[in-house]
């Protein structure tokens, strides 16, 4: 499995747009780069996935370069509601586990 | 649907006595559990994977142990609880055929050991 290594903290303020950049040097050509969220007190829950170039949805923007050795996740415009634990991984698709490493701590004030 | 139940929410144990936290997810068969620990301000750290009955695998050896008696249940044990179990104990199951964005968690439970 990639290593993958980002900040471990970030500050913002509402109305303002997040970019969490996670590298992963060693990649491999079967994986994909995945980023779920954390709030207190609860688990993960999935954010985006891609494989190359740029994915988006209604959450964020997921941002890969070509030779895929990083991605920067994008939280455009964030709100306090954003405030959280956000964890890039690395995975073979169709793995049969999901490693967590320590994440970004986002925190959105006023 | 799918979902996934995990109980107790909370539980607070004396050192040395015993742990049952149970697992359970509904509307889907034969999946894929896990077990996940998270300590205080740190990551989650897988514990336990099962990929069907009887089947466990262990990844990383401690205090605690895991079963899946039936298909859609996985229980996380210990005989003799130590201060450093404490943490925040978390259930997921995975969707085949997703890749690594299938994971959906339970609730979670938070364990303090006294």
């Amino acid at each position: 499995l990639a290593k993958t290594t980002q900040p471990i903290s970030m500050d913002s303020y509402e109305g303002q747009e997040v970019n969490i950049t996670c590298s992963h040097n060693n990649i491999a050509t079967n994986d994909y780069i995945t980023w779920y969220q954390q709030f207190p007190s609860q688990g993960p829950r999935f954010i985006i996935q891609g494989y190359k170039t740029k994915v988006t949805n209604e959450v964020a923007s997921l941002f890969i370069p070509a030779d895929r050795k990083s991605s920067t996740l994008s939280l455009p415009r964030v709100s306090l509601s954003d405030t959280a634990v956000y964890y890039c991984l690395v995975q073979r698709y169709n793995t049969d586990k999901l490693i967590f490493g320590t994440g970004t701590r986002l925190q959105v004030f006023p | 649907s799918q979902t996934i139940h995990q109980w107790p929410a909370t539980l607070v144990q004396p050192v040395g006595s015993p742990l049952s936290l149970e697992c359970t997810v509904e509307g889907t068969s034969n999946p894929n559990l896990y077990w996940y620990r998270q300590a205080a301000g740190r990551g989650l750290q897988l514990l336990f994977y099962s990929v069907g009955i009887g089947q466990i695998s262990s990844e990383v050896p401690q205090n605690l142990s895991a079963s899946r008696p039936q298909d859609r249940q996985f229980i996380l044990s210990s005989k003799k609880l130590l201060l450093s179990d404490s943490g925040f104990y978390l259930c997921a199951w995975m969707t085949e055929g997703t890749g690594g964005s299938g994971y959906t968690f339970g609730s979670g439970t938070r364990l303090t050991v006294v």
